[in-house]
């Protein structure tokens, strides 16, 4: 069955730190994407980045980069010189290549408090 | 481009009572998707709608909930009879949905719902 774990249900740390947040998956599908949104205290989700399960280069942008490894099955994320703006619910996500929906399958997220 | 809409953001009513949130997608967007999440955890998928067909449903979405996309363009999630434990966040998403390269959903500011 298709399982997204986040094992880190909080994070602290002090502004310019380099944070990475954990993600692993479960799934049979050989076809799937991988996702990371971000929840701030308003409320709304915004999408962060997609992964396809055939493409396993890592991926930066800005101060994040994504660290994709199939053999351990796991989507990381990791905020490089952390500003209080990153505090945030951060949840990772998967969705089935064989699943006509491609509805998304969440983690249960990982609350990330930076401080100044 | 506008983004995802809901309304109302935030809903109070007594249990027993019906209640009807509608969203507006980002336009020609052809997939629509309702999530809930409550409290600490990752949202999680009630139905999809790809145009006006509701395609799938979860066996969260009880007999008291209904949707429709009656020309494809927004949505109403109507629950009748509220509970208690139907308190929650109440998200919807839409994507474009043309090729597995286009499967971002982009989600709105939800409706909160608090049933007394």
């Amino acid at each position: 069955a298709q399982k997204v774990t986040q094992a880190q249900t909080e994070i602290s740390v002090v502004e310019k730190e380099d944070v990475t947040l954990d993600c692993v998956y479960e799934t049979r599908d050989t076809t799937y994407y991988l996702f990371w949104y971000k929840q701030p205290p308003s409320g709304e989700l915004v999408f962060l980045i997609r992964r396809n399960s055939f493409d396993e280069q890592n991926e930066i942008s800005g101060r994040y980069s994504w660290n994709f490894q199939k053999s351990t099955s796991s989507f990381n994320f990791t905020i490089t010189a952390s500003q209080v703006v990153d505090s945030a619910v951060y949840f990772c996500a998967l969705s089935e290549g064989g699943d006509s929906s491609y509805k998304l399958i969440f983690g249960s997220g990982t609350r990330l408090l930076v401080r100044p | 481009d506008t983004g995802v809409s809901q309304d109302p953001r935030h809903k109070i009513t007594k249990r027993g009572q019906n209640v009807t949130f509608r969203c507006d997608p980002i336009s020609e967007h052809n997939r629509l998707y309702w999530y809930r999440q409550t409290l600490g955890q990752g949202p999680e998928f009630l139905t999809y709608f790809q145009n006006e067909a509701q395609l799938e449903k979860s066996r969260l979405l009880s007999d008291r909930f209904s949707a429709e996309r009656p020309k494809g363009s927004f949505s109403t999630l109507e629950i009748q009879r509220t509970e208690q434990g139907d308190s929650a966040m109440y998200l919807c998403a839409s994507s474009p949905g043309q090729s597995p390269l286009t499967y971002e959903q982009y989600f709105g500011p939800g409706t909160r719902l608090t049933v007394t």
